[in-house]
């Protein structure tokens, strides 16, 4: 069965500063990796997923992720981050295999200071 | 042209009342899901629908029930609620399966007195 973690529950990040959230899953075959970001009050909004191929993923809003599978990781990153980042952003993984469902990490709470 | 579609967005209600959570997606997606957000913000899968059948019934009281009426439609119902049902639930809807990216509704944050 695959599995999500996100070791950081709360970052601040300083606006103008670099960011990288870290993900790291377990799964025997496979993974289908997503990245999600979470508004107050919204629903999930996906930033950037990886199937296969090239292991650094360009997403939506300037994120990216890069996938290692020696360390089991998909860690998001960002250059320089914007006041309106600031949000709930999930790590989650899924299979090329009927009767799955996305299994999600708890989330990282992304704050950003001025 | 909002892609999934769920209503009410906030319901509130007093224990032991029974409620329905509506969802429509218009992507032409053979797959849809409820997730319950608890207060810790952690997702976690409750069902998943196929084509109209019922292929993920995790752990969930039997008080709630799926119901798709056709693939681009499902709708939640819960019997006799309790207070430790109050939580965000999330219609969500994909290609087939989870190597597709979920497409996900705004919410229903679901407040029981």
């Amino acid at each position: 069965a695959q599995s999500v973690t996100q070791p950081d529950i709360h970052i601040t990040v300083s606006e103008g500063a670099s960011l990288e959230l870290r993900c790291n899953y377990s799964y025997g075959a496979t993974p289908y990796l997503f990245w999600y970001v979470q508004s107050p009050g919204q629903g999930l909004q996906l930033l950037l997923k990886y199937f296969s191929g090239d292991t650094l993923v360009q997403g939506i809003k300037g994120f990216e992720a890069e996938f290692k599978r020696s360390q089991s990781s998909f860690n998001l990153r960002k250059p320089s981050v914007h006041w309106s980042d600031a949000a709930e952003y999930f790590c989650a993984v899924g299979a090329n295999q009927a009767g799955t469902a996305l299994i999600f990490g708890k989330g990282t709470t992304l704050s950003v200071s001025s | 042209d909002t892609a999934v579609s769920q209503t009410p967005k906030y319901l509130v209600t007093q224990m032991g009342n029974d409620k329905s959570i509506k969802c429509e997606q218009n992507l032409g997606h053979d797959t849809m899901y409820w997730y319950k957000q608890d207060s810790k913000k952690f997702l976690k899968i409750m069902f998943s629908y196929n084509n109209k059948e019922l292929i993920i019934n995790e752990t969930v009281p039997n008080r709630f029930s799926p119901k798709s009426p056709d693939k681009a439609h499902l709708n939640l119902h819960i019997n006799s609620l309790e207070l430790g049902d109050s939580a965000v639930y999330f219609c969500a809807s994909s290609h087939r399966d989870s190597s597709s990216p979920l497409h996900f509704g705004n919410g229903t944050r679901l407040t029981v007195t």
